[in-house]
């Protein structure tokens, strides 16, 4: 079983539209949990860290349901920048586990 | 943006080559790690460091070695390059190995 689950997508939204991404983990060990969003032949960049109360930033809101080891990412009013690979990221024991990425793309 | 460089940016080699890629860090992070990238696997550790001279292997360390002699730098080898090793490399670094990674910009290797 993989360490991380997404759904790979593609996700093609209308601008302005508001889109969510899931992601499970196997290890209810994991102790931290991001997103990042990496754009076409780019490295991946943080988004966000995703705290067990919840978190936002501007349009981004992330959620993380450790009794379901589940872990969601909300975009509202998406815009054409959004345009990305989303990977939901986890931590273990000093070690990073990575999905495949959840593709987005806004269309005008 | 984090400190991080890789270098080379872009490298075509020939099967049975050695290949080192350099990451270099100014941030003086005490975690340094290497990842492929490869379509339908996304990001794969091969190795990561905890501290100079302090190495371990990841998921797909199989023809691969590191060396950290310094806090800076984070040397991948393969010693003998394949085909199957054609990829696009990142390294990362974090502070404490549980707060958020870093990425450098990558480095193409392509093995033919």
């Amino acid at each position: 079983r993989k360490e991380v689950e997404q759904d790979p997508g593609p996700f093609n939204v209308p601008e302005g539209a508001t889109v969510a991404f899931n992601c499970t983990y196997s290890n209810s060990a994991s102790q931290s949990f991001f997103w990042y969003r990496q754009d076409c032949r780019k490295e991946p960049k943080l988004l966000m860290s995703v705290y067990s109360s919840g978190n936002e930033d501007g349009r981004f809101t992330a959620q993380l349901n450790r009794a379901s080891q589940y872990i969601s990412l909300l975009i509202r009013d998406s815009k054409l920048s959004d345009s990305a690979t989303y990977l939901c990221v986890v931590n273990r024991g000093n070690q990073f586990y990575f999905g495949t990425g959840t593709s987005l793309t806004v269309i005008p | 943006d984090a400190g991080i460089t890789q270098s080379p940016r872009h490298k075509v080699t020939e099967t049975g080559t050695p290949v080192t890629l350099r990451c270099h860090q100014t941030e003086n992070h005490r975690y340094m790690y290497w990842y492929r990238q490869d379509p339908g696997h996304g990001l794969r550790l091969i190795h990561y460091s905890y501290g100079v001279k302090d190495t371990d292997k990841g998921e797909v360390s199989d023809g691969y070695s590191v060396s950290r002699s310094k806090t800076e730098d984070f040397l991948l080898t393969l010693e003998s390059a394949t085909s199957s090793q054609t990829s696009v490399y990142f390294c990362a670094i974090s502070d404490r190995g549980y707060n958020e990674q870093f990425f450098g910009p990558g480095t193409r290797l392509t093995v033919l």
